[in-house]
């Protein structure tokens, strides 16, 4: 079983901050998904990155993929209360296979 | 647009009962997946389900059992309960191989 390491496991910034999360392995991710999830809820799917170097951009949010697919980030430009939440990596899930998630990067923005 | 439906969405059993919980997919996902998330934990896959036939089994307890039916809704059914037990557990959706959407879960407590 494939392990994800995310980092930092806690981070608190200002609001309009810029921040970017970290999800490792020591195995190349067939794909990654980037989840994010509030309490009592359900994570929701932010991206998939398949692709070796891809960047995919989601409206303040950008997720590199690495060259490797051993690495993904997540960066957050100008950080809104809003996004506060837990933050998942998941790998795996091809065809009807589980994913295995990482430990999360719980993100609180201060007003 | 229509999403997972998970009920109940609160369960409060004893230790030793047994307790049923149905997973309703997004319509036209073929493949549903089940996650048990204890506190402060990510989600662990227990089991998924393509076509009504079982496809990737994870950590999913011996006392615990599922299926996937005819409508495609799937029912998680969990035997002898113990305090450990008590979590928020997932299903979650897909069109086969394509990414996973989650339900709002159900959280049960086991007192």
């Amino acid at each position: 079983t494939q392990l994800l390491e995310q980092s930092p496991q806690f981070l608190s910034i200002q609001e309009g901050e810029n921040l970017t999360v970290y999800c490792n392995s020591s195995s190349v991710f067939s794909s990654l998904q980037w989840y994010r999830q509030e309490p009592g809820e359900g994570p929701v799917l932010l991206v998939t990155v398949v692709t070796g170097g891809e960047v995919k951009k989601l409206k303040r949010l950008t997720f590199q993929f690495g060259d490797a697919r051993k690495d993904s980030s997540l960066h957050i430009t100008a950080a809104q209360p809003g996004d506060t939440g837990l933050y998942l990596c998941a790998e795996g899930g091809g065809g009807a296979d589980g994913l295995t998630f990482g430990k999360g990067t719980h993100l609180i923005i201060q007003p | 647009a229509a999403g997972v439906i998970q009920s109940p969405r609160h369960l409060i059993k004893e230790k030793r009962e047994t307790a049923t919980l149905k997973c309703y997919p997004i319509p036209r996902h073929d493949t549903v997946y089940w996650y048990q998330q204890g506190p402060g934990q990510d989600p662990q896959f227990l089991i998924s389900f393509y076509e009504k036939m079982q496809s990737d089994k994870g950590s999913i307890p011996d006392r615990f059992s599922a299926q996937q039916f005819s409508d495609y809704h799937s029912e998680l059914n969990m035997s002898s309960l113990e305090l450990g037990d008590s979590a928020l557990y997932f299903c979650a959706s897909s069109k086969e191989g394509q990414p996973q959407h989650f339900g709002d879960g159900t959280r049960l407590s086991i007192l």
